[in-house]
């Protein structure tokens, strides 16, 4: 069986660092690029970024370039989403998800994590 | 990229049929035929129910069914059932290995 397991709930104050993680299981993890997507309190979903944790080769979405530090660690089949310096606008769930691809094409996310709520109180 | 327009909410009776539309540009839905539609509970993570416009992940009941048309994609769900009160994404390669996703569309059972 496929899963994606999530690391727990954490309370940040602003200006903190932070590393979620995101470990695979049932599957190659090093076979399957790895997604994360944020969502914020009641809104949709958004695309940050994936790794391909054969060579660690990483993509961002323009909106979170720079923002935050996607890694993975293949040989305890884990994928990692990191802040330097969080902030309030921060607060989220994030999912990690496996990727399908085609080629270069990103076709679809066919299995999910159960989320990390990251809360940065104002 | 910009997100994809779903509708916010859709409702119907328990074994009527709605439908949800997901409208992109030229650029992406009406690009390829890489789009995908996700349900999502409450409190639950997101859940792969249709993927390459019209394909059903094992398990997906046949009462989910998928199409496309010029730059506006469509998720059917037909026979409704209180289950299938969720909010539901659709998503679609955007270039660039971004995905984009629409807002959400809340369907109600009533």
């Amino acid at each position: 069986e496929v899963k994606l397991v999530q690391s727990g709930p954490e309370v940040k104050k602003s200006g903190e660092s932070l590393k979620i993680s995101c470990e695979g299981s049932g599957f190659s993890f090093d076979s399957y690029w790895i997604g994360w997507v944020r969502q914020k309190p009641g809104k949709g979903l958004e695309w940050m970024g994936l790794i391909n944790p054969a060579d660690s080769d990483t993509r961002y979405s323009p909106s979170f370039q720079g923002q935050v530090d996607i890694s993975a660690d293949k040989s305890i089949s884990t994928s990692y989403l990191q802040w330097r310096s969080l902030q309030a606008s921060d607060s989220a769930i994030y999912w990690c998800a496996r990727v399908i691809t085609f080629g270069e094409i990103i076709v679809h996310l066919d299995h999910w994590g159960q989320g990390t709520l990251v809360t940065v109180p104002s | 990229q910009s997100a994809l327009t779903q509708p916010p909410s859709a409702s119907g009776s328990p074994g009527q049929s709605v439908t949800i539309s997901c409208t992109g540009t030229s650029s992406d839905v009406g690009a390829h035929k890489w789009v995908s539609w996700y349900q999502q509970h409450p409190g639950k993570a997101p859940k792969l129910i249709m993927y390459e416009g019209y394909k059903r992940p094992s398990g997906v009941p046949d009462r989910f069914s998928g199409s496309k048309s010029g730059n506006t994609a469509s998720l059917t769900v037909s026979g409704l059932q209180a289950e299938d009160e969720a909010v539901y994404y659709c998503s679609t390669y955007a270039g660039s290995n971004s995905l984009v996703f629409g807002g959400g569309a809340t369907l109600t059972v009533l």
